[in-house]
């Protein structure tokens, strides 16, 4: 069984910027999640996609968009990059939905924005 | 809005001694599931234990384990027999509205484990 895994590993970019990070899902999981983990903090919910929509979103605004493919891969798109952009992001992969389904993590892709 | 608060930026502990960590939630939901999670330097994320609200009962993985006081919104890991492998950044988690796959973290507690 494969584990979640995250492309690239670390990204420098300047401000005003476009990046693309890209997540593959544990084999057989439909539901992924992604957060932004500033230094020093806890992971922050960004948004949600089930079988290639968009389910729930957190409080980030538009220019944080995503993808879901049929093969459950995910993308997450970051436009006009700001300094406060610069965080780790993290993926998670589930199976469906529920009252609980376990997340399971990929290991990150650190962005700085210079 | 929901919040999960972590009252200790930091601990440390010796090898073989037991620590706990302190984790306070607010929610209006009746019935939800809370995580402790673990992220080590290598960054990934790993579910420790988890509790459901509706059990009365503190969950336990070896040698992990919770208090779980619901009237008072608390949630605190205890780690018995620490070793040097427990060092690592801890995490407490309460879902979000809609699932349990929509996780609001707490600022997390930095352990440290001392030999």
């Amino acid at each position: 069984e494969t584990g979640v895994t995250q492309s690239p590993t670390h990204l420098i970019k300047t401000r005003g910027q476009q990046v693309t990070l890209r997540c593959s899902s544990q084999s057989g999981h439909n539901t992924v999640s992604w957060y932004q983990q500033a230094l020093g903090q806890g992971p922050q919910f960004i948004f949600q996609y089930y079988r290639e929509e968009e389910n729930g979103r957190g409080n980030f605004p538009p220019r944080f968009s995503g993808l879901q493919f049929p093969n459950y891969s995910s993308e997450l798109n970051v436009n006009a990059l700001e300094l406060d952009d610069s965080a780790l992001y993290l993926c998670a992969s589930s199976l469906g939905q529920g009252l609980f389904n376990e997340q399971f993590f990929g290991p990150g892709t650190r962005l700085t924005v210079l | 809005a929901q919040t999960v608060t972590q009252s200790q930026p930091e601990m440390s502990v010796q090898e073989a001694e037991t620590v706990t960590l302190s984790c306070t939630y607010d929610t209006s939901e009746s019935d939800y599931y809370l995580f402790w999670y673990k992220q080590p330097p290598s960054r990934q994320m790993i579910l420790v234990i988890r509790q459901e609200a509706y059990k009365q009962q503190n969950a336990t993985e070896n040698r992990f384990s919770v208090n779980f006081q619901k009237a008072a919104k608390s949630f605190s890991l205890k780690i018995s027999d620490s070793q040097l492998g427990d060092a690592a950044m801890y995490f407490c988690a309460y879902p979000r509205p809609g699932g349990s796959e929509k996780l609001v973290f707490g600022k997390g507690t930095k352990l440290t484990v001392n030999p």
